[in-house]
């Protein structure tokens, strides 16, 4: 157990639905990092938040949002989802500076039927 | 986003083999490299971070050095064991902040 809890661990869903991923980091951790792996992709950077503040942002798309609360848990919404949207969705979590290591959930597998 | 990239793709050698990897990543800039082993059905987990040009980190049979003048990074993995068998990833920090992955060396190590 790395410490850093996502849920579920498997959601198959339909097109055009929206689902919510849910990530709590490692305990002392205040940013939190979301990536997106989908097949024969290496791990795409989605979004980071640090302390309930959006840090930086990659390759989301407009269909997905994500915040982080104020007990650091944070959430990623995939909304009108797409056969393409089916991946492994990670959420890693460290205490912020560049030099640290991200510690990685289990994931959360999506299947978009 | 900077690119980070791994090399080769995909690696296939005997128990008992030496073998290296390569990453390479934009040299301006630098703030991190980090290098993350991705075994089949679980989470990378960091195997080094190294900051500073000549940096060599080693653990067990693993080691890795770092360029960062050249922007380049080795992975060396001594006496390959079946257990070594994984994806390794590496990973340099966009703007001081998120970490941006290359899509990673698969290594097969045959018994």
């Amino acid at each position: 157990d790395s410490g850093v809890t996502q849920t579920p661990k498997h959601l198959i869903t339909a097109t055009g639905q929206r689902v919510t991923l849910r990530c709590s980091p490692r305990s002392g951790d205040l940013s939190v990092y979301w990536y997106q792996q989908s097949l024969d992709q290496g791990l795409q950077f989605l979004i980071q938040y640090y302390n309930g503040e959006e840090r930086a942002k990659g390759n989301i798309l407009e269909r997905f949002s994500a915040q982080q609360f104020p007990d650091l848990h944070s959430e990623l919404n995939l909304s009108s989802l797409e056969l393409g949207d089916s991946a492994l969705y990670f959420c890693a979590s460290s205490t912020q500076q560049a030099s640290n290591v991200l510690t990685f959930g289990a994931g959360s597998r999506l299947t978009v039927l | 986003i900077l690119n980070v990239e791994q090399s080769p793709q995909s690696l296939h050698v005997q128990e008992g083999d030496s073998t290296n990897f390569t990453c390479s990543f934009p040299s301006s800039n630098f703030y991190a490299l980090h290098w993350y082993r991705w075994e089949t059905a679980k989470s990378p987990e960091a195997l080094f971070v190294m900051t500073l040009n000549g940096d060599e980190k080693k653990k067990g049979r693993i080691s890795a050095t770092l360029n960062t003048k050249e922007g380049y990074s080795y992975l060396y993995i001594k006496g390959s064991q079946p257990e070594d068998s994984a994806t390794y990833l590496c990973a340099s920090p966009q703007a001081g902040t998120a970490l941006i992955f290359g899509k990673g060396t698969t290594l097969s190590v045959s018994s």
